[in-house]
């Protein structure tokens, strides 16, 4: 049983087009995060959400838009990709929002934008 | 704003060598500290965290103690194997009175790789 699965985990698309990254996880968690790794491996949070609520949202252009259908699964959705987008994205969760909770983070999606 | 600092790797050691990799933080609260290892092609696990100072984290023969003084988290582990390669992250989660959310900053990664 996989914790925290994101789907897909490789992604190739050019540039322009709009995409999602699916994210789901089966610990009951209450908070699900969204992380960027960069090609040097540097990993930058995006956003979190806590209940279904947005509670981080870090400098991110308007482009990326995350979406919490339920506690369980935090999706997001890109528009109008470019090449600086790729990256890999990481998906993660912990049992509440505070800062001393172990964050679980799942397999990462490999998005390449030619 | 919060900001983690690693060694420069990458790193790379005999099996049953001695590691250190050393972080260093600036926080503007009472942070949490973490070491995430991420091994190819896998996300991020948790090796051990330290929630205050002076506290010890320690996990599969690896350890790091909280320093408040020096404002540094430490990965030392005495004898490593091959099976310890991958990426080492230190990162922070400040307790800012709850209004931080648990946000990682992750430090840059350090690459360790161990030959037999």
């Amino acid at each position: 049983d996989t914790a925290v699965s994101q789907t897909p985990k490789y992604l190739v698309t050019q540039m322009g087009n709009d995409k999602s990254i699916k994210c789901e996880q089966n610990l009951g968690h209450d908070t699900m995060y969204w992380y960027k790794q960069d090609s040097k491996k540097f990993l930058k949070i995006m956003f979190s959400y806590n209940n279904k609520e947005l509670i981080i949202n870090e400098t991110v252009p308007n482009r990326f838009s995350p979406k919490s259908p339920d506690k369980a699964h935090l999706n997001l959705h890109i528009n109008s990709l470019e090449l600086g987008d790729s990256a890999v994205y990481f998906c993660a969760s912990s049992s509440r929002p505070g800062s001393s909770y172990e964050q679980y983070f799942g397999p990462g999606t490999r998005l390449t934008v030619t | 704003g919060n900001s983690v600092t690693q060694m420069e790797g990458p790193v790379t050691l005999s099996e049953e060598a001695f590691l250190t990799i050393n972080c260093t933080y600036t926080a503007t609260g009472y942070p949490s500290l973490f070491w995430y290892v991420q091994y190819p092609g896998e996300g991020l696990q948790l090796l051990l965290k330290a929630t205050k100072a002076d506290d010890k984290g320690s996990n599969k023969g690896f350890e790091a103690t909280y320093r408040k003084e020096t404002t540094s988290f430490h990965l030392e582990k005495g004898s490593v194997q091959v099976s310890d390669s991958a990426v080492y992250f230190c990162a922070l989660s400040e307790n800012a009175g709850g209004t931080s959310y648990g946000k990682l900053t992750f430090g840059q990664g350090t690459i360790l790789t161990v030959h037999p």
